[in-house]
């Protein structure tokens, strides 16, 4: 089955510092692959998306993401933290009849 | 521009009982699909619809039914609430194809006790 895993729950950055969320998927074919946020009380928000055209994708509020199909990777980068991208993240991926499969999400806890 | 909006935003039901949970999108999206979110577990397809009059099954459909009469509204039904149904569900909409993303709607958090 395809399936997408975020490696750690839970992760915490000072402000100021590096942010790497990890995500891994199961494909021997790239698959379509996202980044979510969702802000508490709210409803998902499309970051960045992966369709094949750049292994190197930009998203919104200076996230991006690097498909690696060595590593079956696409993993989530921020050069500095801002107390304002506190929120949990979720990394998905496209299958079959359009749908998108979920990973589990990592609550990111900025510190001041 | 409204987007996905979804009603209502908390409910709480009781054991047995059974509630429509409404979903509606003014972007003219064809593919609409009903989540669930579950702490720890990310969220799990319940139904989704490529269009008018079509639906099928996701991942977790035992104990909800959905319909969609109009590409505008998907409503998913839950017949004889059950406590494993306490969850927060959403909603959510793409055009045409998957490379577009969905949008989401703002969740509702449903309670059965």
């Amino acid at each position: 089955a395809q399936s997408v895993t975020q490696l750690g729950s839970h992760v915490s950055v000072s402000e100021g510092a590096l942010v790497l969320l990890r995500c891994n998927y199961s494909s021997s074919v790239p698959p379509y692959l996202f980044w979510y946020v969702q802000y508490p009380n709210q409803g998902l928000q499309l970051l960045l998306k992966y369709t094949s055209a750049a292994t190197l994708v930009k998203g919104i509020n200076g996230f991006e993401a690097e498909f690696k199909k060595s590593e079956t990777s696409f993993h989530l980068t921020k050069p500095s933290a801002h107390m304002s991208d506190a929120a949990e993240y979720f990394c998905a991926r496209g299958g079959s009849a359009r749908q998108l499969t979920f990973g589990s999400g990592t609550q990111l806890t900025v510190l001041p | 521009n409204a987007g996905v909006t979804q009603t209502p935003k908390f409910r709480i039901l009781k054991i047995g009982q059974s509630m429509t949970l409404q979903c509606t999108q003014d972007m003219n999206h064809n593919y609409m699909y009903w989540y669930r979110q579950d702490p720890g577990m990310g969220l799990k397809l319940i139904y989704y619809s490529v269009g008018a009059g079509i639906t099928d099954k996701g991942e977790v459909p035992n104990g909800y039914n959905v319909s969609r009469s109009t590409t505008e509204d998907f409503p998913l039904r839950l017949e004889l609430a059950a406590p494993s149904q306490t969850s927060v569900y959403f909603c959510a909409s793409s055009y045409l194809d998957i490379d577009y993303g969905y949008t989401f709607g703002s969740g509702t958090r449903l309670t059965v006790v």
